[in-house]
């Protein structure tokens, strides 16, 4: 079946870096787009990253743009979100998921990792 | 930029209808996904493209978008559908394309 597995979550302080890795497998992991979702502690579903496919294009929310960099390696089927000058506002629960295309920008999200808990703070 | 806006909570008692908004700015001219969230876990998708359900999601879960609003219906609620629902979309109106959810609405069954 289709199994989504984050990883790379922990405590580091503000102005750190932290690199998440989203172990994918079940499917064609070259063939679909993937994104990176957060939720704040008793928050909403922040969207955060997009990758394409092939790593082409990448899109990110504004609120990470300059300080996080979504890539993929399609050989080990992982994805990764590299993440700088990390912010208290950053800490919440980062979720990578499968876009249902390869790269239209339509799609839903489905299925979702379990998520992988980042806290930033002093 | 692309706002979504849902109700903060929405009551029902057992057996009912419940019916969850999405307003967006013609939303009707996108395609709407749907997702229910339980505590502690991550989220499922319940409707896609407006009105289109997954495998192994119940035929009580429909949905509808038109003009301003795209509405979740959860038929003959159960206790098991208490969870919060995020509607959500993209907008790719500008260079910078990117995915929107709604502010997530509480389903409590009384």
């Amino acid at each position: 079946q289709v199994q989504l597995v984050e990883s790379g979550g922990g405590v580091v302080q503000p102005g750190g870096s932290l690199r998440l890795s989203c172990a994918a497998s079940g499917f064609t992991f070259s063939s679909y787009g993937m994104h990176w979702v957060r939720q704040a502690p008793g928050k909403g579903l922040e969207w955060v990253a997009f990758i394409r496919y092939d790593g082409s294009n990448k899109y990110y929310a504004d609120s990470v743009k300059g300080r996080f960099t979504i890539s993929r390696d399609n050989s080990k089927n992982t994805l990764y979100l590299q993440m700088n000058s990390l912010r208290a506002e950053d800490t919440a629960v980062y979720y990578c998921a499968k876009d249902s295309y390869s790269g239209a920008l339509t799609g839903w999200f489905d299925p979702w990792g379990q998520g992988t808990l980042v806290t930033v703070s002093s | 930029s692309y706002v979504l806006t849902q109700p903060p909570s929405v009551s029902v008692a057992p057996g009912q209808t419940a019916r969850i908004t999405c307003g967006g700015n013609n939303i009707g001219s996108k395609s709407v996904h749907w997702y229910q969230q339980k505590p502690g876990q991550a989220p499922v998708l319940v409707v896609y493209d407006d009105s289109d359900r997954p495998s192994g999601i119940p035929e009580r879960f429909s949905g509808s978008n038109s003009g301003n609003t795209a509405t979740l219906t959860i038929s003959r609620v159960e206790a098991g559908d208490e969870a919060d629902y995020y509607c959500q979309v993209w907008d790719s109106s500008s260079d910078h394309p990117r995915v929107v959810f709604g502010g997530g609405t509480k389903l409590t069954v009384l």
